[in-house]
């Protein structure tokens, strides 16, 4: 089946460094989503991204598309202490349920 | 509107009982799933509907059994709870939203140790 992974696992920061994540899919995407979840929070939509090679941009986040539609970045400039966070990324299964991968949390200290 | 609202918030059980987690959405969505999350595993799906009576197994379903009776209830049942059932778990409901997006929207979450 369908395998999302991400990487890093974990990523420390001071505040105002960029930080980026990655995620590749073993099986090419109809489209990708992005997930953030604060400490003791639930997920929350961030994205999708649904063209080969598409790239969007939310303030200090900017999200790619690779062109074979198998893999994603989120790039964060400039971090923040609000950013902190686990980032998931997550591809339909079936088109019915999301398969997320393990996400990369982000600590940002001042 | 409330979104997705899950009960109970925290619950402790022994080895062996059971007990339902409750899910109930307002957004008339026709998807719904659960999910167990543990630490580094991110979200694992258990179960999922595409509709009223129609349910389907995600990855990791065993030891859990679901039901879709209505289009606004999703609960989920452990049979015979066991301490690697310990987890946060997530219910969330979805449907294609405006330009083909289909948003997940999750409730806050049962977190459930088993003793």
């Amino acid at each position: 089946g369908q395998q999302v992974m991400q990487i890093p696992q974990y990523q420390h920061v001071q505040e105002g460094e960029d930080f980026t994540t990655y995620c590749n899919s073993s099986t090419t995407l109809s489209n990708i989503q992005w997930y953030k979840q604060r400490p003791g929070g639930h997920p929350v939509f961030l994205i999708q991204l649904v063209k080969s090679g598409e790239v969007k941009k939310q303030k200090r986040l900017t999200f790619q598309f690779g062109e074979a539609k198998k893999n994603s970045s989120l790039h964060i400039t400039a971090t923040q202490t609000t950013d902190v966070g686990t980032y998931f990324c997550a591809g339909w299964n079936s088109g019915y349920a999301l398969n997320f991968g393990k996400g990369t949390s982000l600590l940002v200290t001042p | 509107n409330a979104g997705v609202t899950q009960t109970p918030k925290f619950q402790v059980l022994k080895t062996g009982q059971s007990m339902t987690l409750q899910c109930a959405q307002d957004m008339n969505h026709e998807y719904m799933s659960w999910y167990r999350q543990d630490p580094g595993m991110g979200l694992r799906l258990i179960h999922y509907s595409v509709g009223a009576g129609i349910t389907d197994q995600g990855e990791v379903p065993n030891g859990y059994n679901v039901s879709r009776s209505t289009t606004e209830d999703f609960p989920l049942r452990l049979l015979s709870a066991a301490p690697s059932q310990t987890s946060v778990y997530f219910c969330a409901s979805s449907t294609r939203g405006d330009r083909g997006v289909d948003i997940q929207y999750f409730g806050a979450g049962t977190r459930l140790s088993v003793l």
